[in-house]
């Protein structure tokens, strides 16, 4: 089947503009993760999806970055007032279920704020 | 201290040696960890993962772990160029709770053919 997929696929935004990025997890998928992933770092960790119910977002940076997964399939990850330093790639990645651990993640939406 | 710790590189190998990357962690109630392989430009990409103290082999790919020493490989054997990529070790170090996974910096591995 259709793996994770993220839209856009590229943005860019001037410093203050609001953006949304877009998830869809594969089919069934009940566990929804969001990671920020700067250049030559690791992904880190922004938040995590059980079904609808947003159960850890402390890796949140700040309150301009929001995530909503309102019918528990696609999700949205939302920036506001976008800063310079939110320049990164945005992953999603999903999984079958809290007991399958293992991540399958999408293409990414890579964001630059100028 | 960063919680999982990886040499980024690069490692340089000639073309059917053995690739050896390595990883440390500071969760010692982690219990589950993963090597991803990312291609420039490309998102992760599942290569193994391990629960147990051991070795876990599958294909040319070989896995340790050592909790005690908090230290996970990651071996590959016979290198082809195609295995270059940048290695990114990560830990679950919730015990299920969410399943959030925390990534190493990651390690560049560079196949010469």
């Amino acid at each position: 089947g259709a793996g994770v997929s993220q839209s856009p696929r590229y943005k860019v935004a001037k410093r203050g503009q609001d953006v949304a990025l877009r998830c869809d997890p594969i089919s069934g998928h009940v566990s929804l993760f969001w990671y920020q992933q700067a250049l030559g770092q690791g992904p880190e960790f922004l938040t995590y999806f059980q079904n609808e119910a947003q159960l850890d977002k402390s890796g949140l940076p700040s309150d301009r970055f929001f995530a909503e997964r309102p019918e528990g399939s696609v999700s949205t990850l939302k920036i506001q007032r976008t800063q310079q330093e939110d320049s990164a790639v945005y992953l999603c990645a999903s999984s079958l279920s809290r007991d399958q651990e293992t991540q399958y993640f999408g293409p990414g939406t890579r964001l630059l704020v100028l | 201290q960063k919680e999982v710790e990886q040499n980024s590189g690069p490692l340089s190998v000639p073309e059917g040696a053995i690739a050896s990357l390595n990883c440390t962690y500071s969760d010692r109630g982690s219990q589950s960890f993963f090597w991803y392989r990312q291609y420039s430009g490309k998102s992760p990409e599942l290569i193994m993962s391990i629960y147990s103290n051991g070795d876990k082999e599958d294909g040319r790919f070989t896995a340790q772990l050592n909790k005690a020493s908090q230290y996970v490989s990651l071996l590959i054997r016979d290198s082809q160029p195609s295995d270059s990529a940048t290695y990114l070790c990560a830990v679950n170090p919730d015990g299920g709770a969410t399943n959030k996974l925390i990534f190493g910096t990651g390690t560049l591995l560079a196949v010469q053919p």
